[in-house]
């Protein structure tokens, strides 16, 4: 059964630092892993996927990175704003598209 | 198309009435999954359908709960007798069977079962 760990639960830093949010799964053998952000009471806005074969994916300043090996992926945020203040949930796909959920980080980016 | 469509997006209801939510997802999708999340965890998967066909079921969908999506479009979720440990932020979400298999979701539907 697949396992999806995101540690700190919660971060804090001030605006313009870089950061890295990082999960870990137990079960290597994913199709795929997605990166979405979670703003409070609203539904999940989808970041970035990355395919099994792929190593790390970048959208403006957000890049994130996939290695299966050691069942490790990281969100890198460069230039910290507080509007990317929320919580950022990783998730390890199946083929079918199911996935499994850590239970998120919540950032918050002081001004 | 501006994305996965759910309604309504609150529901308050009184212990053992049944509650529907509806989602219309992304029109060319044609997988559409359920999910359902409690404050401070992540979704949890509940059931997905492959154009009409309920493919998989979590155990978590008890007898009370049921999922039909008629004509592979939109999809209802009825929750039978609710109880107040039903009450979850419940996710739709679609994606294309074929390619990268990435999720769209929709805003949610908040349910308070007092």
């Amino acid at each position: 059964k697949q396992e999806v760990t995101q540690i700190p639960a919660a971060l804090s830093v001030p605006e313009g630092e870089n950061l890295v949010l990082n999960c870990s799964f137990t079960d290597s053998a994913i199709y795929n892993l997605q990166w979405f952000r979670q703003d409070p009471g609203k539904g999940l806005t989808s970041l970035l996927l990355i395919q099994s074969s792929q190593r790390e994916q970048t959208s403006g300043r957000l890049n994130a990175s996939l290695d299966k090996s050691s069942g490790r992926s990281t969100l890198y945020i460069a230039a910290s704003q507080p509007g990317d203040s929320a919580t950022y949930l990783c998730a390890a796909g199946r083929a079918n598209s199911k996935l499994t959920f850590g239970k998120g980080i919540t950032l918050s980016v002081r001004p | 198309d501006t994305g996965v469509s759910q309604d309504p997006r609150h529901k308050i209801t009184k212990r053992g009435q049944n509650v529907t939510f509806r989602c219309d997802p992304i029109s060319e999708h044609n997988r559409l999954y359920w999910y359902r999340q409690t404050l401070g965890q992540g979704p949890e998967f509940l059931t997905y359908f492959q154009n009409e066909a309920q493919l998989e079921k979590s155990r978590l969908l008890s007898d009370r709960f049921s999922a039909e999506r008629p004509k592979g479009s939109f999809s209802t979720l009825e929750i039978q007798r609710t109880e107040q440990g039903d009450s979850a932020m419940y996710l739709c979400a679609s994606s294309l069977a074929l390619g990268a298999g990435e999720l769209f979701f929709g805003e949610g539907s908040r349910l308070t079962v007092l």
